[in-house]
């Protein structure tokens, strides 16, 4: 019953560095996403991926890169972290189509120091 | 104007009470209405889904949606402690992967 699984929960970085987040889903969806979550700000899409092979992005992509590796895996990476990117970010997972419903992961943590 | 706009709160209500909680949009596209309950610390959560206009009941909540109005609630009878988290609504059309979600309402239902 695991659904959308993302790793780390937690991480703490120095400005600079760099970090993948992965993300898998056991659920068969063909689309994936990535949103990180800001205090007034509500849900932003950062990139998401229609099926595999294809990535496109969101409403905020910059600093962030992503890797749809097949079907169940969809990572995102931060090259180099800025203290802006501190954040909650949410992995998710859909079928393609139109009346379909999105599935989130737990969240991961993220602060940038 | 965004595209969707939610009542942050947070709402505080007594265990018991009855609780509306509301969206309005701009799209008049948007076919596809959600509501996700979200714990603190935890991922949001699918709580109802409603396709168009229409009113939908699973237990204690109930999904109302006006397309007319551009407005959508969600009632939860009987408020419970449990119930305390934010809700966020979402969207979507017919035209693709795009989900639109409002910010959120945070809720309290005190015991």
């Amino acid at each position: 019953n695991a659904g959308v699984t993302q790793t780390p929960k937690f991480q703490v970085l120095k400005t600079g560095q760099s970090m993948t987040l992965q993300c898998a889903q056991d659920m068969n969806h063909n689309s994936m996403y990535w949103y990180r979550q800001d205090p007034g700000m509500g849900l932003r899409l950062i990139y998401y991926s229609a099926s595999e092979g294809t990535t496109d992005k969101g409403e905020v992509p910059n600093g962030y890169n992503v890797s749809r590796l097949n079907k169940r895996e969809f990572s995102l990476r931060l090259e180099s972290a800025a203290p802006s990117q501190t954040s909650v970010y949410f992995c998710a997972s859909s079928l393609t189509g139109p009346g379909n419903t999105i599935y989130f992961g737990e969240g991961s943590w993220l602060t940038v120091v | 104007q965004k595209e969707v706009e939610q009542d942050p709160g947070p709402l505080s209500v007594p265990e018991g009470a009855i609780v509306s909680l509301n969206c309005t949009y701009s799209n008049s596209a948007f076919q596809y209405f959600m509501w996700y309950r979200q714990y603190s610390r935890k991922g949001p959560e699918l709580l109802m889904y409603t396709y168009s206009s229409g009113n939908k009941e699973d237990g204690r909540f109930t999904a109302q949606v006006d397309k007319s109005s551009k407005y959508i609630s969600l009632f939860i009878r009987d408020s419970q402690p449990s119930d305390s988290a934010t809700y966020l609504c979402a969207m979507s059309g017919n035209y693709g992967q795009n989900f639109v979600f409002g910010p959120g309402t945070r809720l309290s239902a005190l015991p």
